[in-house]
């Protein structure tokens, strides 16, 4: 138990268009994801937080307008890079709470490695 | 606002050998911390966690860690590395419902 899925694992955009990744809880419910950005032998940065139906709080120097999350549902949270650059090219994981454990542990999806061309 | 720090950023081990990665943490509230692994390419995988009670905790693949609280310290061991444990392990902490932050990461290379 405990699945999350993230899509695409990898994906190649031009310079200037937009890419969604999308964060699946498969077999539970997360009222909260979370949203990170891991550059090359770099730890994990958090981004965002995407809370189920109300709008994600982004950290300190992450670009709302550039890194758009929607948490429409209890299984599923995207996060769209609009007018992508190559500087956005990193490595993105999402993690979720199951709300129907203890809140003490985040499961973590695959990531995606987004390379902007 | 609660942090980890990890020391070391490379530790170099030979197969068989004690595996010792090191964390310090700050928290203002009874923390929660993690260990994760990662491989390349990859997600996180948990190894193990302390929340509450026994402070000696046991995860997977033969890896645990002792919560000392006195230390805020939580330093992930294993007492024989094997060539499959090479990868890069993250220290975590987070409080109850709260995000979770990470170290900066120590990648664990095991020499045959």
């Amino acid at each position: 138990g405990a699945v999350v899925s993230q899509h695409p694992s990898r994906v190649i955009c031009k310079s200037g268009t937009s890419v969604k990744i999308e964060c699946r809880s498969l077999d539970f419910q997360a009222t909260t994801m979370f949203w990170y950005r891991q550059f090359p032998k770099q730890s994990l940065m958090l981004m965002a937080t995407s809370n189920e139906g109300s709008k994600a709080t982004y950290e300190q120097g992450v670009e709302k307008d550039k890194f758009l999350i929607n948490h429409a549902s209890l299984t599923l949270s995207t996060l769209t890079v609009t007018s992508a650059h190559p500087e956005d090219s990193s490595f993105y994981i999402c993690s979720a709470r199951d709300r129907g454990r203890s809140n003490t542990e985040a499961f973590f999806g695959q990531g995606t490695r987004l390379t902007v061309v | 606002a609660q942090s980890v720090t990890q020391l070391g950023s490379h530790v170099s081990v030979s197969e068989g050998a004690l595996v010792l990665l090191r964390c310090n943490y700050s928290s203002s509230v009874p923390p929660y911390l993690f260990w994760y692994v990662q491989y390349p390419n990859q997600g996180l995988q948990l190894l193990l966690k302390y929340t509450t009670g026994a402070t000696l905790v046991k995860g997977i693949n033969g890896f645990e860690a002792e919560f000392k609280k006195s230390e805020t310290s939580f330093h992930l061991t294993k007492p024989s590395a094997h060539m499959s444990d090479a990868a890069e392990y993250f220290c975590a902490v987070s409080g109850p419902g709260n995000d979770m932050r990470f170290g900066a990461g120590t990648r664990l290379t095991v020499k045959p």
